[in-house]
């Protein structure tokens, strides 16, 4: 079965601070890796997405970084902000019947305290 | 704006109940998709549809149908609802071929099944 391992499932991090958050995947068909940001009654949100031929993508305070050989990528948050607590999912796709498809993370919670 | 919209946010059924949850997205978007969210298990599909009256398992479809008789709107159905379906439903469509554009989420039902 198909699977993206995230961790931690939960962090808290100082303001100012890096969060960092952790994926691991097993099948080397993926193609395309997004990270997804969901706030409280919200559905999430695409934040941020990377493709396997790039090792790092930036996108103001996040980045994505990516480990081709050692079926690894990662979240990380510079400069965090309380407005930045949110459920992180990382999600990896890969093409399937009629198009692709997603397979998520089981997803971290995200705390940044003053 | 780009929209998919749950039409309730909350819901209270009872057990044995058929319940069903509608979605609609306005982006012309070919692949529609239903996820459950539960604390701990991340988003888990359900069905997912690639066009019109086109309808796949997810990974835990056992409980549940779809029915997608319009572009723009696809369903989904309990049966005969039980507690153990108490959760979170999120909404998602995307655009056929490539991922660059990931999946665009509702922003769920939440579901109580007393």
């Amino acid at each position: 079965q198909q699977q993206v391992k995230q961790s931690p499932q939960s962090l808290i991090v100082q303001k100012g601070g890096i969060s960092i958050i952790n994926c691991a995947y097993e099948n080397t068909a993926f193609d395309y890796f997004p990270w997804y940001q969901q706030f409280p009654g919200k559905g999430p949100a695409l934040l941020i997405a990377i493709r396997p031929d790039v090792s790092e993508k930036k996108e103001g305070r996040f980045t994505i970084s990516f480990n081709k050989s050692a079926k690894q990528f990662s979240l990380h948050i510079m400069d965090s902000q309380p407005g930045d607590s949110a459920t992180y999912f990382c999600a990896a796709s890969s093409p399937g019947a009629g198009s692709y498809q997603l397979t998520f993370g089981k997803g971290t919670k995200l705390s940044v305290i003053p | 704006d780009v929209k998919v919209t749950q039409s309730s946010r909350y819901l209270v059924k009872r057990t044995g109940e058929k319940v069903f949850l509608e979605c609609v997205q306005d982006m012309d978007h070919e692949n529609m998709f239903w996820y459950r969210q539960d604390p701990g298990l991340g988003l888990r599909l359900i069905y997912f549809s690639y066009d019109v009256k086109m309808k796949e398992k997810g990974d835990i479809p056992e409980g549940y149908s779809v029915s997608r008789e319009k572009k723009e709107r696809f369903s989904l159905i309990l049966e005969s609802a039980s507690t153990n379906q108490t959760s979170m439903y999120l909404c998602a469509s995307s655009p056929r071929g490539t991922a660059n554009y990931g999946y665009t989420f509702g922003s769920g039902t939440r579901l109580t099944v007393v």
